[in-house]
């Protein structure tokens, strides 16, 4: 089990909105910057977001990220079928020195 | 451009050593630490470790301590990671990772394809 809490799943209809979170701790959320990535099978995983909210560039701007304390939350608007793959938050931990990564969140479309 | 290519699959018998790598190409290899990550079969993203290429230092998950080696040539733009003794629950896709600007970044822009190991009797 993560440190790093994510929910399982998640799910949306072509064109919603959906959020996916991301709770962890003062030594990791809580002080250290946020990225979330999107694995397709098969695939690398590709980095979404970094720095708790910047999307590297060629990212739409429909995936947005947020920290609040010690969570965290990807918003994906205006879904779309391509949009379907697991999603995972990642962040530094002070306690472990070392990067954590969330369970992971699988997104149906 | 940047790109990280990895050594081919590999299927190996428990208790084997095994050793793959990483080469970079496009950037100066010793400026960016390589990241080390691991996905078991339907399983989640896990990291692993890293290495800075340019002196070889490395930083361990101590879930991954003692268990893997990772190490570097930079003489050959190349990194490693590598067992002794190769476990069934080493069988997963294991990535090879670099950090988009931050030399020691954990913001992990550009990936390996990645390598699966898989470890059966």
């Amino acid at each position: 089990q993560s440190v790093l809490t994510q929910p399982p799943s998640a799910s949306g209809t072509p064109g919603q909105r959906v959020t996916i979170s991301c709770s962890g701790s003062s030594s990791n959320i809580g002080s250290n910057r946020v990225k979330w990535y999107q694995k397709l099978p098969g695939t690398a995983p590709k980095l979404l977001i970094y720095t708790n909210n910047q999307r590297p560039s060629g990212v739409p701007d429909r995936f947005s990220g947020s920290k609040s304390g010690t969570s965290a939350s990807l918003a994906i608007s205006g879904l779309r079928s391509e949009d379907e793959a697991d999603y995972y938050c990642a962040t530094w931990d002070d306690s472990v020195n070392g990067e954590l990564f969330g369970g992971g969140t699988k997104l149906t479309v | 451009e940047v790109q990280l290519v990895q050594s081919g699959a590999e299927g190996k018998e428990p208790g084997e050593s095994l050793r793959i790598s990483c080469k970079g190409s496009g950037y100066s290899f010793t400026n960016y630490w390589i990241n080390w990550v691991r996905q078991m079969p339907g399983k989640g993203l896990e990291w692993m470790g890293r290495i800075d290429p340019s002196n070889s230092y490395t930083n361990y998950n101590p879930s991954f301590q003692g268990r893997v080696t990772i190490s570097a040539d930079k003489s050959i733009n190349t990194a490693y990671l590598q067992w002794s003794n190769l476990e069934a629950s080493d069988t997963a896709m294991y990535y090879c990772a670099r950090p988009g600007i931050a030399p020691a970044g954990t913001d992990f822009v550009y990936w390996g394809q990645g390598t699966l190991v898989t470890v059966s009797s």
